[in-house]
């Protein structure tokens, strides 16, 4: 599976967006981008994935960059339950290989 | 829905014993199961992937003598650690993706809560 690479941490402040990139100039045609969570001592929680085109859920946003080598989360109002250890990944199937992940800081 | 529970969510246990942990797809069919690990402060490594009635495909270093995986039915996937030691102390997480036309989207994985082993 394609690299991808996140910043090791961020912080926001509660009730501000938060922008999440992620960096993935191997992508190939194929690869889904998935974005999944996961809160201190818990199996991890999927966000959104894409493709191609933006997409949005009820839990965040996700732009993708055109030329699809690099894409944001977007979290519009963060609240303190948004803490967590965030996973950019890419998959062309099932299988998802996680990295390192941005751990997300809310203060309050 | 679309709920995934493990069992137990944290054991102790001596060294040199086995430990089975169970991973149930609680209101949906799974067609995949997949296993992972966790060490503190690390990301999750993928152990292995199950399919229901065949053979568990695991990945490069993971030992299948050492991590029996047993995927008996649509709901349910267990994991033994045979003979465990201290080293293998560790988060256990599993997580599930749904039969076509089931929960969630395109291969999304739902996962577990976690089983925390801890090896004596």
């Amino acid at each position: 599976d394609a690299k991808t690479t996140q910043p090791n941490s961020m912080e926001s402040n509660e009730e501000e967006p938060v922008h999440l990139p992620c960096n993935h100039s191997t992508i190939s045609g194929t690869d889904y981008i998935h974005w999944y969570r996961q809160l201190p001592s818990q199996g991890p929680e999927y966000v959104i994935h894409g493709l191609t085109s933006n997409v949005n859920n009820r839990m965040a946003s996700l732009a993708i960059a055109e030329d699809r080598k690099s894409s944001t989360l977007i979290l519009h109002r963060a609240t303190l339950r948004d803490a967590a250890v965030y996973y950019c990944i890419l998959s062309s199937g099932s299988r998802l290989t996680f990295g390192e992940g941005t751990q997300l800081t809310v203060n309050p | 829905g679309a709920v995934v529970s493990q069992h137990p969510s944290r054991v102790i246990c001596k060294s040199g014993t086995s430990v089975k942990i169970e991973c149930r797809s609680l209101d949906f069919q799974a067609t995949t199961m997949f296993w992972y690990r966790q060490f503190p402060k690390q990301s999750l490594m993928l152990m292995a992937t199950s399919n229901e009635g065949s053979k568990a495909t695991y990945e490069q270093g993971v030992e299948k003598d050492k991590f029996l995986i047993n995927h008996a039915s649509l709901t349910l996937s267990t994991l033994t650690v045979t003979s465990a030691h201290p080293e293998d102390s560790s988060f256990y997480i599993c997580s599930a993706t749904p039969l076509a036309g089931g929960p969630g989207s395109y291969n999304e994985q739902f996962f577990g809560p976690g089983t925390r082993l801890t090896v004596l």
